[in-house]
């Protein structure tokens, strides 16, 4: 039953420092998303794929970067680090099935940058 | 610029109270209103809302959406401990996009 796994859990990066947040699904969801926590805001989109091989910009899609290679995975990219981009980061995904589909969430990676 | 606010940002009550949480939108393109509930980790579904006046209930929650004064509310009835969490709505804005709002963070006392 494992859902939407998202690794690491916990991650403190260096300013200029580059990595990427994975994500997978299990449950073959064509539609997935990144978002993004700020303390005391709610959620917002960064980048949303449709399908493999489709990505598009959500709302808040400056220094990251993403690819669809597979349904399963869609991990996200920070190449430059920057003390803005200290967040909790969550991926979800939702079935293309059915038009009332909730997106199911992963547990979160943590993410500062000193 | 499409807009999800919710009211109040946090609010502090007793077992056994009854807590009514608010949420209201301005956006161009609607599809659906969904409440999540989110503890420690993960957003966790509790409704989804697509017709004005239909009531979902599931056990002590129940929402409600009006589609004509473009608001929803969340009523938790019969209070517990483990209902102490931030409660977050969500507008689908097509492409099954969501636009979330700050959340409301309730607590509940023993």
């Amino acid at each position: 039953n494992a859902g939407v796994t998202q690794t690491p859990k916990f991650r403190i990066l260096k300013i200029g420092q580059s990595m990427t947040l994975q994500c997978t699904q299990d449950m073959n969801h064509n539609y997935m998303y990144w978002y993004r926590q700020d303390p005391g805001m709610g959620l917002k989109l960064i980048y949303y794929s449709v399908g493999a091989g489709i990505t598009d910009k959500g709302e808040v899609p400056n220094g990251y970067n993403v690819s669809r290679s597979t349904t399963e995975d869609f991990p996200l990219r920070l190449e430059l680090a920057a003390p803005s981009q200290t967040s909790v980061y969550f991926c979800a995904s939702r079935s293309r099935q059915g038009g009332n589909q909730p997106q199911h969430f992963g547990d979160g990676t943590r993410l500062s940058i000193l | 610029e499409d807009k999800v606010v919710q009211s109040p940002l946090s609010l502090v009550v007793h077992e056994g109270d009854t807590v009514t949480l608010n949420c209201s939108y301005e956006v161009t393109n609607f599809r659906s209103l969904l409440w999540y509930k989110q503890e420690k980790k993960a957003p966790t579904f509790l409704f989804m809302l697509t017709s004005s006046g239909i009531e979902k209930k599931s056990g002590r929650l129940s929402s409600i959406l009006d589609k004509k004064e473009l608001f929803s509310i969340l009523n938790i009835t019969a209070t517990q401990t483990g209902d102490s969490a931030v409660y977050l709505c969500a507008v689908d804005l097509g492409d099954y996009k969501l636009s979330f709002g700050a959340g409301t963070t309730v607590t509940v006392r023993a």
